[in-house]
């Protein structure tokens, strides 16, 4: 069964600076999506960055930023110039990209910013 | 678009009794998820739908729980008798499936307390 793992229960990171969330996951599959979310104390969950899992180049969306290794089957998220409104919950998610079309989500990790 | 509608925000029942969650998906989209987040278990899925129709609800903890979607604008999660142990915040989702690898529209959830 796949499973995805996020090791860092908390983070802290001071304005401007750079933190990066790490992932890992476990599966068989060799095509898939990796996804971040981001949830704020508001609740909604708001998609971050998508990485498919057959494209090598790592995926960006402004600030944000993915480091993917499939071999080491790791998925990590870099927020650059990290702002207060980025504080919250982020969580990485996997689905395989045939079959069922479930969602597996980590545990989270809360970034905390510091002005 | 209004995204995901979740009603309640809030609710406060006392065990034993019935709890209805509802939920309205973006118009057009075909699939349907409930999950739900706690602390212990993060998110879970429950149940999802294609087209109205229940495709997996392995992740439905017991008898106790039943989900419905009567039409493509309506769904409803039930939680009858309910347990101090069902207190959590549960999420509807939806997706289109030609859009299915770009992630979820999630709601901002319905914050279930049971005393």
């Amino acid at each position: 069964a796949q499973t995805v793992t996020q090791s860092q229960p908390e983070m802290s990171v001071q304005e401007a600076e750079t933190v990066t969330l790490s992932c890992t996951y476990d599966t068989s599959e060799s095509d898939y999506y990796l996804f971040w979310y981001k949830q704020p104390p508001s609740r909604q969950m708001i998609l971050v960055i998508r990485q498919e899992a057959y494209k090598q180049q790592n995926a960006t969306e402004n600030r944000f930023s993915v480091n993917f290794q499939k071999a080491a089957k790791s998925f990590s998220l870099k927020i650059s110039d990290s702002q207060l409104g980025d504080a919250a919950m982020y969580f990485c998610a996997y689905r395989a990209s045939s079959g069922t079309y479930k969602y597996i989500f980590g545990t989270g990790t809360r970034l905390k910013v510091l002005a | 678009d209004a995204g995901v509608i979740q009603s309640p925000r809030h609710e406060v029942t006392e065990m034993g009794q019935e709890v209805t969650l509802r939920c309205k998906p973006i118009s057009g989209h075909d699939y349907l998820f409930w999950y739900r987040q706690t602390m212990m278990r993060g998110l879970e899925l429950l149940i999802y739908f294609n087209n109205n129709v229940p495709i997996d609800d392995s992740g439905m903890p017991e008898d106790r729980f039943s989900a419905k979607m009567p039409n493509a604008s309506f769904s409803t999660l039930k939680i009858q008798p309910s347990e101090p142990r069902d207190s959590a915040v549960y999420f509807c989702a939806s997706s289109l499936w030609s859009k299915r690898d770009y992630g979820y529209t999630f709601g901002s959830g319905t914050r279930l307390t049971v005393v």
